[in-house]
């Protein structure tokens, strides 16, 4: 079974403030890290898919980090707006016969207050 | 991406009834997958759909309860079966083209709730 954790759950910030989340996930057999953004009664919405180790992405004021050494990506928000609350999910793919199935963390609940 | 059109978007059923959950896609995509979120759980694999065959269940998962339908590269359904308030979820269904860097997109879940 694969482990796939987030820290925080959750997070309450105000507005302008800068936050970050952890995803933790093997170390072995990766072959992408994912991340999504999901707000309620939406689509999760994709923000990046990762794959080298020291790859780091960024859209916006939205940035992630990937270290698949030792297992962890990092998800950064710049000055948070009250429209970024929402539930950040990590997911890893693993390679061979688990190609294409995703692995989710239980996600970090964002909420931004104006 | 592609744009995945799931419904119902929610629902109420009585335990022991069915309840078939649809997704159509807005292009033929490679893979399709089924998830469920139960309260305070991590979205979960429940199956892989495949084209014109049975789908594929992750452990804990099986025919009998999830039976999973795709008879084209566009549609494909779930049904959950003789339901117990356990099964109160969101359901989502998920696409994929396959490939190292390729995104999954998803449609907007169904939450369902067992009474």
């Amino acid at each position: 079974i694969l482990n796939v954790e987030q820290s925080p759950q959750s997070l309450h910030v105000q507005e302008g403030d800068s936050t970050n989340f952890t995803c933790s996930f093997p170390s072995s057999n990766f072959y992408a890290l994912h991340w999504y953004r999901w707000e309620t009664a939406k689509s999760p919405e994709a923000l990046f898919v990762m794959t080298l180790n020291g790859d780091e992405k960024k859209k916006g004021r939205i940035s992630a980090t990937l270290n698949t050494k030792e297992g962890y990506s990092y998800l950064y928000i710049k000055g948070s707006q009250p429209e970024d609350s929402a539930t950040y999910l990590c997911a890893f793919q693993a390679g061979g016969t688990s190609y294409g199935k995703l692995t989710f963390g239980q996600g970090t609940i964002l909420t931004v207050h104006p | 991406s592609a744009v995945i059109s799931q419904k119902p978007s929610r629902d109420i059923c009585q335990r022991g009834t069915s309840l078939t959950i649809q997704c159509q896609v807005d292009s033929q995509v490679t893979m399709m997958f089924w998830y469920r979120q139960q309260p305070g759980q991590s979205l979960t694999l429940i199956a892989t759909a495949n084209q014109g065959s049975e789908a594929t269940y992750e452990s804990g998962f099986v025919i009998d309860k999830f039976p999973i339908s795709r008879p084209n590269l566009t549609f494909s359904t779930l049904t959950v079966s003789n339901m117990s308030p356990e099964d109160s979820s969101i359901y989502l269904c998920s696409g994929s083209w396959g490939g190292r860097n390729t995104e999954a997109f998803f449609g907007q879940g169904t939450r369902l709730t067992v009474v």
